[in-house]
């Protein structure tokens, strides 16, 4: 499949702290990209967005940063809480007009008390 | 305003049995995309619909298919079930008729097949 998720990497931040989550997407093309949340048991939920002419957009304690020259995105969270724990994944819409997105592996945070 | 439904949240079948799956989507909400979560896969794309037509479909076998209904609804089936259909499938539905846009998910359907 375009998105393989053999492992699950972690990352485990203390509460308070700053996460930072990075994402590498496969499509230089790619115009469009968003970051999500999915709670356990739960479908995936829409953090923030962003376009591929921009470089940073903020939201309420997000940022997202993309780099097109590396092709990688991350998404940072500020003063991080315990309902934060969750997994996260980027998503690209590979193709504009394809109506198809493809999301990355997933990276699981935890949030320590 | 009511998110993204579908029914049935869990469901088991043995092999070679089929499924139908359903999803309703926002009100408002034209757009409706299926995708298989699985944990060795991730999350893979299946097919997107918008008004009735089905705009592109993933690298699926012929056995998994959809619709579309006047109303948005969309259902999804999969025939002659195997092991590795086990998966969650989640639906998303989007307003957006040309173009990227968010996606907003129901809680999916988790199918166990024995």
């Amino acid at each position: 499949g375009e998105s393989v998720g053999l492992h699950l990497p972690t990352l485990s931040v203390q509460e308070g702290d700053n996460s930072i989550i990075n994402c590498a997407y496969s499509n230089s093309a790619s115009d469009y990209f968003i970051w999500y949340k999915q709670e356990s048991g739960k479908g995936p939920q829409f953090i923030i967005d962003i376009r591929s002419n921009m470089d940073k957009r903020q939201g309420q304690r997000v940022t997202v940063l993309l780099n097109k020259t590396v092709k990688h995105l991350s998404l940072q969270i500020a003063a991080t809480q315990p309902g934060d724990s969750a997994v996260y994944f980027c998503a690209e819409e590979g193709t504009s007009g394809t109506y198809k997105y493809i999301f990355g592996t997933g990276t699981r945070l935890k949030v320590l008390a | 305003k009511a998110g993204v439904t579908q029914t049935p949240r869990y469901l088991i079948k043995t092999r070679g049995q089929q499924v139908t799956l359903s999803c309703s989507p926002i009100s408002g909400h034209r757009s409706v995309s299926w995708y298989q979560q699985t944990p060795g896969q991730g999350l893979q794309f299946l097919f997107e619909y918008f008004s009735e037509t089905q705009r592109n479909k993933g690298n699926f076998p012929g056995r998994f298919s959809g619709r579309q209904f006047s109303n948005s609804r969309s259902e999804m089936n999969v025939s002659t079930l195997e092991l590795g259909d086990s998966a969650l499938y989640l639906c998303a539905s989007s307003y957006r008729e040309l173009g990227a846009g968010e996606l907003f998910f129901g809680e999916g359907s988790r199918l166990t097949v024995l």
